[in-house]
């Protein structure tokens, strides 16, 4: 079975400044894990995905996420926010190779302030 | 735009009326799914429709019930709902082979 963590539900970071938002996964077989951002009265699109390559892994927007097997983390992260960064993050996670199912964070929630 | 198309963005129905919300896709996809999203919980899987055969129910309520007349279409057909069923309801396909699913705009549901 798979479940995802999300730590933090709110987020507030000021402009230019560093976002990190963290994820943490549980799975019995090997993952694939995706961030979706989710703006006002919108569906989620796709930020980056990791799907067993680089662990590293560049999205749109100029965020990343780094998958640590050791922790069990796919945090997502950007060096300097952009005020049409706010909005709702979800982490999610499914089995490798396995595409039933996308179970999700229960989101955080980015605010970015002048 | 996704490609995938979710109608009507918005509905307001009482509880012993019944409506219906329609998904569509024209990506070629061979699987679609139903989520619910509710203020301060995580997304909820519904139904998963692969090749237009159910593969999964998540213990939803009878007063939900899906329809995949074929691979471009998805419809939730609702009926006698309660106001805890108000929620955004979200569309999505996935290709086979494809490790990127696409989400519809949702249908924002208000039971009155």
């Amino acid at each position: 079975a798979q479940s995802v963590t999300q730590l933090g539900s709110h987020v507030s970071v000021s402009e230019g400044a560093l976002v990190l938002l963290r994820c943490n996964y549980s799975s019995s077989v090997p993952p694939y894990l995706f961030w979706y951002v989710q703006y006002p009265n919108q569906g989620l699109q796709l930020l980056l995905k990791y799907t067993s390559a680089a662990t590293l892994v560049k999205g749109i927007n100029g965020f990343e996420a780094e998958f640590k097997k050791s922790e069990t983390s796919f945090h997502l992260t950007k060096p300097s926010a952009h005020m049409s960064d706010a909005a709702e993050y979800f982490c999610a996670v499914t089995p490798a190779g396995g595409y039933n199912k996308l179970i999700f964070g229960a989101g955080t929630r980015l605010a970015v302030h002048p | 735009e996704t490609g995938v198309t979710q109608t009507p963005r918005h509905l307001v129905m009482g509880m012993t009326n019944k409506k219906s919300l329609k998904c569509e896709q024209h990506l070629g996809h061979n699987a679609m799914y139903w989520y619910k999203q509710s203020a301060k919980k995580p997304l909820e899987l519904m139904f998963v429709y692969s090749l237009e055969e159910r593969v999964e129910n998540n213990s939803v309520p009878s007063r939900f019930s899906p329809e995949c007349p074929n691979s471009s279409h998805l419809f939730l057909h609702l009926h006698t709902l309660q106001p805890e069923d108000s929620a955004l309801y979200l569309c999505a396909s996935l290709g086979q082979g494809s490790t990127e699913a696409f989400f519809g705009q949702g249908t924002r549901l208000t039971v009155v």
